[in-house]
């Protein structure tokens, strides 16, 4: 079974805070680790990914670290703002397949003023 | 093309009735995932196609579901003879290629009563 474990399940940060999530992989095929970013009433939105050949990307105040070891990625949220308040879904493929993504189980952020 | 459209966005049916949903995708995506989402949880498989072809149909998706995308361009999702079971989001995605990421549709909640 290729599974995503992700936690924790809710997390509430205050304005200006760091957000972290977690997430940890099983299934060393997987090369592909993308997070994605959901609203009420809306899909998920792809808001950044990484391959595990690097250790660390950032775009603006989101930063993804990854352990490949032990298999084991984080979602780093820097200056969190009331906007960011959404839901999270760390995801990951491998691009040997039909590129179908595994999801985690999502992480509920709220970010209080 | 302002991004992946699902239709209808909500729907009611009876336990037992036949229902049907449309996506249609970013226009030079040949790439099509379905995928459904229950209340808290992640995205699931269900199945995928390259162009006109599904190539990949996960196990959730028993003989009661059934999926096309003729000649390559919009897909139909249709289930029958619903179950209470049935009821969730059904998100539709697009995408070019794995580093691109998925582009969602804002999907269609379906409410078996």
């Amino acid at each position: 079974q290729q599974q995503v474990k992700q936690s924790p399940q809710s997390l509430i940060v205050q304005k200006g805070g760091i957000s972290i999530i977690n997430c940890a992989y099983e299934n060393t095929a997987f090369d592909y680790f993308p997070w994605y970013q959901q609203f009420p009433g809306k899909g998920p939105a792809l808001l950044i990914a990484i391959r595990p050949d690097v250790s660390e990307k950032k775009e603006g105040r989101f930063t993804i670290s990854f352990n490949k070891s032990a298999k084991q990625f984080s979602l780093h949220i820097m200056d969190s703002q009331p906007g960011d308040s959404a839901t999270y879904f760390c995801a990951a493929t491998y691009s040997g397949g039909y590129q179908k993504v595994t999801f985690g189980t999502g992480t509920k952020l709220q970010v209080i003023p | 093309d302002t991004g992946v459209s699902q239709d209808p966005r909500h729907k009611i049916t009876k336990r037992g009735q036949n229902v049907t949903f449309r996506c249609d995708p970013i226009s030079e995506h040949n790439r099509l995932y379905w995928y459904r989402q229950t209340l808290g949880q992640g995205p699931e498989f269900l199945t995928y196609f390259q162009n006109e072809a599904q190539l990949e149909k996960s196990r959730l998706l028993s003989d009661r579901f059934s999926a096309e995308r003729p000649k390559g361009s919009f897909s139909t999702l249709e289930i029958q003879r619903t179950e209470q079971g049935d009821s969730a989001m059904y998100l539709c995605a697009s995408s070019l290629a794995l580093d691109s990421g998925y582009t969602f549709g804002s999907g269609t909640r379906l409410t078996v009563v």
